[in-house]
C-alpha cells in the first residue's frame, strides 16, 4: 500500500532561520498538499502541486513536486514565531481516491 | 458561513452517554470525511461519502456511526465510547473524491 514518511518529526529552530522538510512515498503521486495545523485547529491548506518538478510558492513557503514523484519538499525562509505549529503533507497516488497523510513535522521557532 | 464549521468544538461525555458531533460544508462539495486525531499519531481516516453515500469504513468500531443526510452536512454519533476514544475528530470535504480536502476546526471529545 502506499505509506507517506514524512521527516523531520520535529525542528526547534531560531527566527530568520530558513526551514525545509520532506515527504516521500513508497508509489508514484499524482497529487501532493501541504498542510499547516495551529494547536487546536483543523489543518488548512497551503500548497496544492499536481505536476512533477512543479515549483509554487506562498508567501515565505515553497513547496516543490519531486521529478520522480515519490517525494515533495516545502521551505520556510525567514521563519517568524507564528510560523510554530504541525505541518503535513499529503499525497494521492495514481489510480487511486485515497490522500494519504505524513505524520507531520512540529515546528518550534524561538524569538 | 464559510468553509467547514464543526459543533461543539469541545465535549465531555461519560463512556455512557451518546452525542452526536455536526459538520457543515458551505463549498459545494460532494465529498465529504470523518479523521480521528490523536496526540502523536498520523491522522486516521475513519469515514468517507461521496454523494451521501458512505465509500469508505477503515474498521471503525460500530460504537462510532455516520450519518450523511445531503451533501452539507455530516455527522457522527457516539455512544458508549471508551477513554481511548478522546481526541480530536476533524471533518473535511473535498469537491469531489480525492482532490485536495479542506478541513474544519475539529472537535476535541474527552471522554471519561
Amino acid at each position: 500500500g502506499q505509506q507517506l514518511n514524512q521527516s523531520p518529526q520535529s525542528m526547534f529552530i531560531q527566527e530568520g532561520e530558513d526551514v525545509s522538510m520532506n515527504c516521500t512515498s513508497s508509489s508514484i503521486f499524482n497529487t501532493w498538499l501541504w498542510y499547516k495545523q495551529d494547536p487546536g485547529e483543523g489543518p488548512v491548506l497551503l500548497i496544492a502541486l499536481y505536476k512533477a518538478g512543479e515549483l509554487t510558492s506562498n508567501g515565505r513557503l515553497t513547496a516543490q513536486f519531486g521529478i520522480t514523484r515519490k517525494d515533495s519538499f516545502l521551505n520556510i525562509s525567514a521563519s517568524i514565531p507564528s510560523d510554530v505549529g504541525i505541518y503535513f503533507c499529503a499525497g494521492r497516488a495514481l489510480n487511486n481516491n485515497d490522500m494519504r497523510f505524513g505524520a507531520g513535522t512540529r515546528l518550534t521557532v524561538k524569538p | 458561513e464559510t468553509g467547514v464549521t464543526q459543533t461543539p468544538r469541545h465535549l465531555v461525555m461519560g463512556m455512557t452517554n451518546k452525542k452526536s458531533l455536526k459538520c457543515e460544508q458551505h463549498l459545494g462539495h460532494n465529498a465529504m470525511y470523518w479523521y480521528k486525531q490523536s496526540a502523536k499519531k498520523p491522522l486516521e481516516l475513519m469515514f468517507v461519502y461521496s454523494l451521501e453515500e458512505r465509500v469508505e469504513n477503515n474498521s471503525v468500531p460500530s460504537r462510532f456511526s455516520p450519518e450523511c443526510p445531503n451533501s452539507s452536512h455530516l455527522f457522527l454519533h457516539l455512544h458508549t465510547l471508551q477513554p481511548e476514544d478522546s481526541a480530536l475528530y476533524l471533518c473535511a470535504s473535498s469537491q469531489v473524491l480525492g482532490l485536495e480536502q479542506f478541513f474544519g476546526p475539529g472537535t476535541r471529545l474527552t471522554v471519561l
